[in-house]
């Protein structure tokens, strides 16, 4: 099944301690997304990728960080610098770059830090 | 900047009533409009999409929306929910870059 994984659904981290988050799809797509999803806020755009090796900052990038080293992989590492770093993290892709192009989303995965 | 309004942040109806839930972007390029829904449990998922041509789209199981021009607005409507409908929908608006800006979301709860 084509489709996009993100792993694990829950994380659990300590205080201080950078997290990468995985998110990989096999639909052969060229663009991927990170959004922040957090109660009463819908989704806010931390990162995109439209091509591999490139990427651009969203709305929300501040103590993130991506890669986008295959075109079916994009990680997103939540660094000790996100003051605010327990929400739902959502990944997402479309076929093409450019705005006319639907999202395909993930699971998700749950990120809580103690 | 881009930006997305949805006005309606819980919505709860009965079953056969109608749907109309309010969105208004701000964009000053070319809009491409989207609308799409996170049924319980599942991923979220494209619902509609508009870009160009004829102003009312229609999308799956019987959603529809209109883009109007002159008010900004992306509403989607329904003519009789059912209690399947009941998720989150969320209207976004795409820029011709790529970047994807999405509104706080509507809550819609259907009663049996």
């Amino acid at each position: 099944d084509g489709g996009i994984t993100q792993s694990p659904k829950y994380l659990f981290r300590k205080e201080g301690q950078n997290v990468t988050l995985s998110c990989e799809q096999n639909l052969n797509h060229d663009a991927m997304y990170w959004y922040r999803q957090d109660p009463g806020q819908g989704l806010r755009l931390i990162y995109y990728s439209q091509i591999v090796n490139d990427f651009q900052k969203g709305d929300i990038a501040e103590g993130y960080s991506v890669s986008r080293e295959k075109k079916e992989s994009f990680p997103l590492t939540v660094t000790s610098a996100q003051k605010n770093p327990t929400a739902f993290y959502l990944c997402a892709s479309s076929k093409e770059r450019g705005a006319y192009n639907e999202q395909f989303f993930g699971p998700g995965t749950r990120l809580t830090v103690l | 900047a881009q930006s997305v309004s949805q006005h309606n942040h819980h919505v709860i109806l009965s079953e056969a009533a109608s749907l109309e839930l309010g969105c208004n972007y701000s964009y000053g390029g070319t809009v491409n409009l989207f609308w799409y829904v996170q049924y319980p449990g599942q991923h979220l998922q494209l619902l509609l999409k508009y870009f160009s041509g004829d102003p009312l789209v229609k999308g799956i199981k019987g959603f529809e929306a209109e883009f109007i021009k002159s008010k900004f607005s992306f509403n989607l409507r329904k003519p009789s929910v059912q209690w399947s409908d009941t998720a989150e929908y969320f209207c976004a608006v795409n820029s011709n870059a790529g970047k994807s800006t999405f509104g706080d979301g509507t809550t819609l709860t259907v009663k049996p």
